[in-house]
């Protein structure tokens, strides 16, 4: 079984700041890793992939992710935010063997103002 | 093009009713998906289909019954409707392992 902690609840950040959303998992067998956003009453888009290669990933929008295995880790990081970044973005994980399905943190509302 | 559709994108209904909503993909993805995301916006795994056969079913209840009628296709049946099953239901559909899941915009549903 997998799970998935995003250790802030909310990041509230002015615009052109820099800002980390924090994603740490727990899992038995090796996973894949992804950062969805959901803008209001929107589904989910995806940011952001780890498979496999290289441990930093580049994503939509000019967001980046660093998966650190000792840590079972997988942060996102944006140099300079904007207002229309604000949204909640959720980190997850599927499992390489099996069934796909993606297991969820509960959600970081990044919270972007003036 | 709506790459993962579903209708109705709004539902409000009274406890007890039967409900049903329908999801779509144009992707030619094998595997689709229906997740609940909760009022506190948690996104949990309901069922997953891969090509038309059923492969999770997550102690969802009984009243929660799924069909695909084809692998384009993934609806979502609800019987006697409660109170708890207020959420925003999404579709999602992918393509082999390791590729991200699409998803809906969400069906909102909303119990009287």
């Amino acid at each position: 079984a997998q799970s998935v902690t995003q250790l802030d609840s909310q990041v509230p950040v002015f615009e052109e700041a820099p800002v980390e959303l924090r994603c740490n998992y727990s899992s038995s067998v090796s996973v894949y890793l992804f950062w969805y956003v959901q803008y209001p009453n929107q589904g989910l888009q995806l940011l952001l992939k780890y498979l496999s290669g290289s441990t930093l990933v580049k994503g939509i929008n000019g967001f980046e992710a660093e998966f650190n295995k000792s840590q079972t880790s997988f942060h996102l990081r944006k140099p300079s935010v904007h207002i229309s970044d604000t949204a909640e973005y959720f980190c997850a994980v599927s499992p390489r063997a099996g069934y796909s399905t993606l297991t969820f943190g509960k959600g970081t509302m990044l919270l972007v103002s003036p | 093009d709506t790459a993962v559709s579903q209708t109705p994108k709004y539902l409000v209904t009274q406890m007890g009713n039967d409900k049903s909503i329908k999801c779509e993909q144009n992707l030619g993805h094998d595997t689709m998906y229906w997740y609940k995301q909760d009022s506190k916006k948690f996104l949990k795994i309901m069922f997953s289909y891969n090509n038309k056969e059923l492969i999770i079913n997550e102690t969802v209840p009984n009243r929660f019954s799924p069909k695909s009628p084809d692998k384009a296709h993934l609806n979502l049946h609800i019987n006697s409707l409660e109170l708890g099953d207020s959420a925003v239901y999404f579709c999602a559909s992918s393509q082999g392992k390791g590729s991200p899941q699409h998803f809906g915009d969400g069906t909102r549903l909303s119990i009287l």
